[in-house]
């Protein structure tokens, strides 16, 4: 089955600076790529997702990009604020027809004011 | 948006006793649900699938006989822990995708936390 990893397990930036967060997965058929944020205790938040058949895509301070050949894909927060602190999972969607999600094992994002 | 809730948030039982969850999409229909289980800090695992109409199926590893899956509408999924113990104390979350919108996007609940005495 589909295997993501994921990198780092925590990061500590300062306020303002950009936060880069990696995932690798096994399966060359996955095809859907979300990225989510979970503050303690609450639901997973989608915050993005790309597609297969995209290499980029931005929303406002946050961005992701996948390189399909490499199988890895990744997600670029700017400018970052004490609000953006929380663990970040990746996931991937993998073979046609189990639309079922594979997360990464997340990573502790602490933005320091 | 999208949104999928859960009942109870939270519940403690003693052990040898069955809890039942509640999932609920309330603004769509959802042909197929999923059930995670989240250990403290540590990711989500999937326990199963649930398919509206037809049987569930259950991720390696996970007894069937014990996380009891029923989806009897387009909108509501239930599992139910049978005979709890210590160990399956955790934090559950289900998730749904919109069967008449985009299909790739699952939006989750707010999760159950469930401990076991």
């Amino acid at each position: 089955g589909e295997n993501v990893e994921q990198h780092p397990s925590t990061l500590s930036v300062q306020e303002g600076d950009s936060a880069v967060i990696k995932c690798t997965y096994s399966d060359s058929a996955s095809n859907y790529f979300p990225w989510y944020k979970q503050e303690l205790g609450k639901r997973p938040q989608l915050i993005i997702d790309i597609r297969s058949n995209v290499g980029e895509k931005k929303d406002q301070r946050i961005a992701v990009t996948l390189n399909k050949t490499a199988k890895h894909f990744s997600l670029h927060i700017t400018e970052t604020q004490p609000e953006d602190s929380a663990v970040y999972f990746c996931a991937a969607r993998g073979k046609t027809g189990r639309r079922a999600l594979t997360f990464g094992s997340g990573t502790r994002l602490q933005v320091q004011p | 948006g999208a949104v999928v809730s859960q009942h109870p948030s939270r519940v403690i039982c003693k052990s040898g006793t069955s809890v039942k969850i509640e999932c609920r999409s309330l603004d769509f229909q959802a042909t197929t649900m999923f059930w995670y289980r989240q250990f403290p800090k540590q990711s989500l695992m999937l326990m199963a699938t649930s398919n509206e109409g037809s049987k569930a199926t259950y991720e390696q590893g996970v007894e069937k006989d014990k996380f009891l899956i029923n989806h009897a509408s387009l909108t509501l999924s239930t599992l139910t822990v049978t005979s709890a113990h210590p160990e399956d104390s955790s934090f559950y979350i289900c998730s749904a995708a919109d069967r008449g919108q985009n299909t790739d996007t699952q939006y989750f609940g707010p999760g159950t936390r469930l401990t076991v005495l």
